[in-house]
């Protein structure tokens, strides 16, 4: 089965630039999830949708980044403005309602803030 | 609030060597993921155990869930180049289990 996609793989903006990213699941996953990771850091997670509906977004810093499944399959994360702490790689990963709650990750975008 | 420390933060060892990491939760846990991210790369799911005392092999990988379940241990034995990257344990968070809730990593080099 297709893993993970996401897309762009690679971004370079300068601070207080806007940028979205693109993100589509494994077909059929019901949950989706947004990470980002800070070089020699784990991953950190923005949020979590059920299908459509957001089940976390506590650690989502809401004044500049938005995220959105509109119809329960692919999903966009966007910055706006971008500050340079915003530099990490923004994981999207899914998992099966029918799993035992593993996920399964794309390869990231490698977004640089300049 | 919950938390999952891992140690060590880093190791190097020569090619051939034996290589562990571990991760330690402050609460009971019900299951415990182990995830692999090469140098550039994204976490790949590498194993969940879920019952007490459990202990899973895949090739030359050993993973341990401890018997009180608040504890885990993954081992390479003779380690290879292609084991370089960082592991990483997830655990469930106690209220969302679908969230996991991630160690730091242990990276880990090998010299050939």
């Amino acid at each position: 089965e297709a893993g993970v996609a996401q897309s762009p793989r690679y971004k370079i903006i300068e601070k207080r630039q806007s940028v979205a990213f693109w993100c589509n699941p494994i077909s059929g996953h019901a949950t989706l999830y947004w990470y980002q990771q800070i070089l020699g850091q784990g991953p950190k997670l923005l949020i979590q949708f059920q299908n459509n509906g957001v089940v976390d977004d506590s650690q989502l810093p809401k004044d500049r980044f938005s995220a959105e499944r509109l119809k329960g399959v692919d999903s966009t994360l966007k910055i706006q403005p971008a500050k340079l702490e915003d530099s990490a790689v923004y994981l999207c990963a899914s998992s099966s309602p029918a799993g035992t709650g593993e996920q399964y990750f794309g390869p990231g975008t490698r977004l640089t803030v300049t | 609030g919950q938390q999952v420390m891992q140690i060590p933060q880093y190791q190097h060892v020569q090619e051939g060597e034996d290589f562990t990491t571990y991760c330690n939760s402050s609460t009971t846990l019900s299951n415990i993921q182990w995830y692999k991210q090469r140098p550039g790369g994204h976490p790949v799911f590498l194993i969940q155990l879920v019952k007490s005392g459990e202990v899973k092999k895949q090739k030359r990988l050993t993973f341990q869930f401890g018997e009180a379940k608040k504890n885990s241990s993954l081992h390479i034995t003779a380690t290879q180049t292609t084991d370089v990257g960082t592991y990483f344990c997830a655990v469930p968070n106690a209220g969302n289990n679908r969230k996991l809730i991630w160690g730091l990593g242990t990276s880990l080099a090998v010299n050939p």
